[in-house]
């Protein structure tokens, strides 16, 4: 099993700051990494997949990088609607694909 | 508009038996692979299972092998998530969600989750 590994747990930021939200995968996923938004009482929402590519209305800034093991999404100024927890997800070596625990976004 | 809508929450006991849906509208059921993930409460996803409906190839996660069963009916484009006898730590929300293209794919279309508590 492919353990993705998200870091910091919480991160608290200002709007307008840039947030660097981190994964790590235990093996190699290639670029077969999605992150995901998910607010309180709603379902996940894709954001970027193949690592790099912004999702159908995503604002462009949401960006994602990396390959292989080691990945990042960075907002490059906070809105408020922004604050929420996100998820990486490996979906290369499957059974099981595999999220990561989450970052909270917190607004400081 | 491509979507999934979920069946409303579910209070169960355990011991009971329980299958949650999950309909598909705005495109090619059949087409995409459905994934069903679980959300425990106050924790993260969880995927349990995938099902490509043109021909029902299933595959589970480790960890839900053997707890559920993940089918399809093609004909009414809708997804389904069963138990045959539930546990107190199978209180959660399950989501189904969409494939984005092919086997390897991002989830790009989730549906609204359902609740299930199970309770004495």
């Amino acid at each position: 099993e492919t353990v993705m590994t998200q870091f910091p747990a919480t991160l608290s930021a200002s709007p307008g700051e840039r947030a660097t939200l981190s994964c790590r995968a235990s093996q190699s996923v290639s670029d077969n990494l999605a992150w995901y938004q998910q607010k309180p009482g709603q379902a996940p929402r894709l954001l970027i997949y193949r690592a790099s590519t912004r999702a159908t209305g995503v604002p462009a800034r949401f960006s994602g990088s990396g390959s292989g093991t080691e990945f990042t999404l960075t907002i490059s100024s906070l809105q408020s609607e922004d604050f929420a927890v996100y998820y990486c997800q490996q979906y290369n070596n499957w059974p099981p694909i595999t999220f990561g625990q989450g970052t909270r976004l917190d607004i400081k | 508009e491509v979507q999934l809508v979920q069946s409303g929450a579910e209070v169960k006991k355990p011991g009971e038996s329980l299958k949650i849906s999950c309909e598909a509208s705005g495109y090619s059921f059949s087409g995409y692979w459905i994934a069903w993930v679980r959300q425990m409460p106050g924790k993260g996803l969880e995927w349990m299972g995938i099902i490509y409906p043109v021909d029902s190839d299933t595959r589970y996660s480790p960890s839900f092998q053997g707890q559920v069963t993940i089918s399809a009916d093609r004909s009414i484009s809708t997804s389904y998530l069963q138990w045959n006898s539930l546990r107190a730590s199978d209180t959660a929300i399950y989501y189904c969600a969409k494939v984005r293209q092919g086997r390897k794919d991002a989830f790009d279309i989730w549906g609204q989750g359902t609740m299930v508590i199970v309770s004495s």
